[in-house]
């Protein structure tokens, strides 16, 4: 079945240490999308990328960085330069050029011990 | 820039009882209007969409109605079940594809 894998479902990260997660879709989907939701807020842009090889940033990128080498993937990583990381991670695809809307993975939940 | 303004919560029903979330959106162009659905733990899964005025979208008894000439899109359903509890997000697609959710609406619904 066609669908977006975010992987682990639960990270834990210490204090000054980088974390990479995973965002795998077999849709076919031209973009990708890095969300932030925060308990009890809605959702926070952190990257997206519309085409393989290329990303931009959205509206909280200090302290993350992704990368788009394959059209399938599109991890984030979460850097020590993140003062603040605990949080529930959600990635999402689209196809463009359609009015579809995005499909989600079920998202990681990322806290610092 | 476009936007969205959805009904803050959290909303509390008892079972059967009618439910509706306002939401009104600010935008240029004919942007296409979602409503999603978070489930605890969960990613958003989408619960239905419009892609034009007066198109109505409809899925699991919930419905809203695209309405260009008050730039809304409310969330309605009859009768809501326990198993409806959730959190309702508001969203619009305009042209550059880059979606702009509302904050969100808490729902819980008690036995």
């Amino acid at each position: 079945d066609g669908g977006i894998t975010q992987s682990p479902k639960y990270l834990f990260r210490k204090e000054g240490q980088n974390v990479t997660l995973s965002c795998e879709q077999n849709l076919n989907h031209d973009a990708m999308y890095w969300y932030r939701q925060d308990p009890g807020q809605g959702l926070r842009l952190i990257y997206y990328s519309q085409i393989v090889n290329d990303f931009q940033k959205g509206d909280i990128a200090e302290g993350y960085s992704v990368s788009r080498e394959k059209k399938e993937s599109f991890p984030l990583t979460v850097t020590s330069a993140q003062k603040n990381p605990t949080a529930f991670y959600l990635c999402a695809s689209s196809i463009l050029t359609t009015p579809y809307g995005y499909t989600f993975g079920s998202g990681t939940r990322l806290t610092v011990v | 820039g476009d936007s969205v303004t959805q009904m803050e919560g959290p909303v509390t029903l008892s079972e059967e009882a009618f439910l509706t979330i306002n939401c009104t959106y600010t935008a240029t162009g004919y942007p296409s209007l979602f409503w999603y659905v978070q489930y605890p733990g969960e990613g958003l899964q989408l619960l239905l969409k419009a892609t034009k005025a007066d198109d109505k979208g409809s899925n699991k008894g919930f419905e809203a109605t695209y309405r260009k000439e008050t730039t809304s899109f409310h969330l309605e359903k009859g009768s809501v079940q326990v198993s409806d509890s959730a959190v309702y997000f508001c969203a619009l697609l305009p042209n550059d594809y880059k979606l702009s959710f509302g904050a969100g609406t808490t729902v819980t619904v008690r036995a």
